[in-house]
């Protein structure tokens, strides 16, 4: 079975600075996809970035970017130039590649984000 | 990206009483579904995986008896908490699968529901 590990709790940070966020997980799947969501108050999830494994190269999307280290299986994320909207839970989340019933979401148990003025 | 809906957004209810929540994909077939709980600053802790045409799976702990899922169409399926209690107040979010092109799947969360059952 998967395990996703978020041992940050809470963090906070300063707007406009830059935040790393930590996330490791276990598994002996050599295939699979890592993402991060985020869940402002309002509650809905969004997807704020994703990996795949098979891939060296580490996703970006904006200002958020993720640190991969396969072999670490540590999937880490950045946010750079931080925004009051970006004040949310965050979840960091494992998915098998398989197409079948397995490919569903494990997630960390997640963490509180607060981005001050 | 995909829409995901789902209703009612909240809901109020008497102990004893049945409710049911409805989850659509709006612009995707998604064969798959899930359904979460959530307690506040929590993660969210699947329930089942409801899949059209045939019975849902459920998680370890959760009563199929209680939390009634069907997935009549590729765009909808429906969570029904049967008898509900008030330790069945939470947050109830759904969600859809799609594949992604080139390979994996991706999942799209509707806004949830909040249940209060009084």
């Amino acid at each position: 079975a998967q395990t996703v590990t978020q041992s940050q709790p809470e963090m906070s940070v300063q707007e406009a600075e830059t935040v790393t966020l930590s996330c490791t997980y276990d598994t002996s799947e050599s295939n699979y996809y890592l993402f991060w969501y985020k869940q402002p108050p309002s509650r809905q999830m969004i997807l704020v970035i994703r990996q795949e494994a098979y891939k060296q190269q580490n996703a970006t999307e904006n200002r958020f970017s993720v640190n991969f280290q396969k072999a670490a299986k540590s999937f880490s994320l950045k946010i750079s130039d931080s925004q009051l909207g970006d004040t949310a839970m965050y979840f960091c989340a494992f998915m098998k590649s398989s197409t079948g019933a397995n490919s569903k979401l494990t997630f960390g148990k997640g963490i509180t984000l607060s981005v001050r003025p | 990206g995909a829409v995901v809906s789902q209703h009612p957004s909240r809901v109020i209810c008497k102990s004893g009483t049945s409710v049911k929540i409805e989850c659509r994909s709006l612009d995707f077939q998604a064969t798959t579904m899930f359904w979460y709980r959530q307690f506040p600053k929590q993660s969210l802790m699947l329930m089942a995986t409801s899949n059209e045409g045939s019975k849902a799976t459920y998680e370890q702990g959760v009563e199929k008896d209680k939390f009634l899922i069907n997935h009549a169409s590729l765009t909808l399926s429906t969570l029904t908490v049967t008898s509900a209690h008030p330790e069945d107040s939470s947050f109830y979010i759904c969600s859809a699968r799609r594949p992604i092109a080139g390979g994996g799947n991706e999942q799209f969360f509707g806004p949830g529901t909040r249940l209060t059952v009084l």
